[in-house]
């Protein structure tokens, strides 16, 4: 069984540029989450993607896109880049069928934004 | 909103003694996750809570959830250095939609 990958595993960009980040979820599931970890924070959720529509949105602006492909593999796109977009960004899958919704966490990818 | 408040946010204890983490939620919810990360890694899932009274174990750890009064306890025994880490409480209002992560409890034991 595959576990979770996100890539790249690291990202520096400058402010005002675009970015994509892309996430495996881990094998059978079709769910995927995306989270903003700042340092020191605790995980926010972005938003979810279940069979590649977006089902739930956290509140981050319309900058932040996302997609889901017919594998359930995703991607976040984050438009315009501020500094404060400087995070951990963690994908998760799951399966959503049943109890009990477990997320299995990817290893993130790290973004700098300067 | 949903908010989820852990506490203490910052524990430092010594090696062979025992505390506990305190995770306060504030809307109904019966799935409790959670979850502990080292520096620079991601999430690491420890424990699923689904229902109210659930009791978990493993090793040195021991979590249980209060639906009634929305609390879950992380019980630390006889902690190790191992141990030491960030412990991340996390809630889901919404069957799967999201998870609602409190602020994390840094965790150091020290020989």
């Amino acid at each position: 069984e595959t576990g979770v990958t996100q890539s790249p595993t690291h990202l520096i960009k400058t402010r005002g540029q675009q970015v994509t980040l892309r996430c495996s979820s881990q094998s059978g599931h079709n769910t995927v989450s995306w989270y903003q970890q700042a340092l020191g924070q605790g995980p926010q959720f972005i938003f979810q993607y279940y069979r590649e529509e977006e089902n739930g949105r956290g509140n981050f602006p319309p900058r932040f896109s996302g997609l889901q492909f017919p594998n359930y593999s995703s991607e976040l796109n984050v438009n315009a880049l501020e500094l404060d977009d400087s995070a951990l960004y963690l994908c998760a899958s799951s399966l959503r069928a049943g109890l009990p919704y477990e997320q299995y966490f990817g290893p993130g990818t790290r973004l700098t934004v300067t | 909103e949903l908010k989820v408040e852990q506490n203490p946010l910052f524990l430092s204890m010594q090696e062979g003694k025992n505390y506990t983490i305190y995770c306060n939620y504030s809307t109904t919810s019966d799935r409790l996750y959670w979850y502990r990360q080292d520096p620079g890694k991601s999430l690491e899932s420890l424990f699923v809570l689904l229902s109210n009274g659930a009791v978990k174990q493993e090793g040195r750890l021991m979590a249980s959830l209060d639906t009634k009064a929305r609390l879950s306890t992380l019980h630390i025994t006889a902690a190790v250095h191992d141990l030491s880490a960030t412990y991340f409480c996390a809630v889901d209002e919404t069957s799967g939609s999201r998870l609602t992560f409190g602020e994390g409890t840094q965790l150091t034991v020290n020989p």
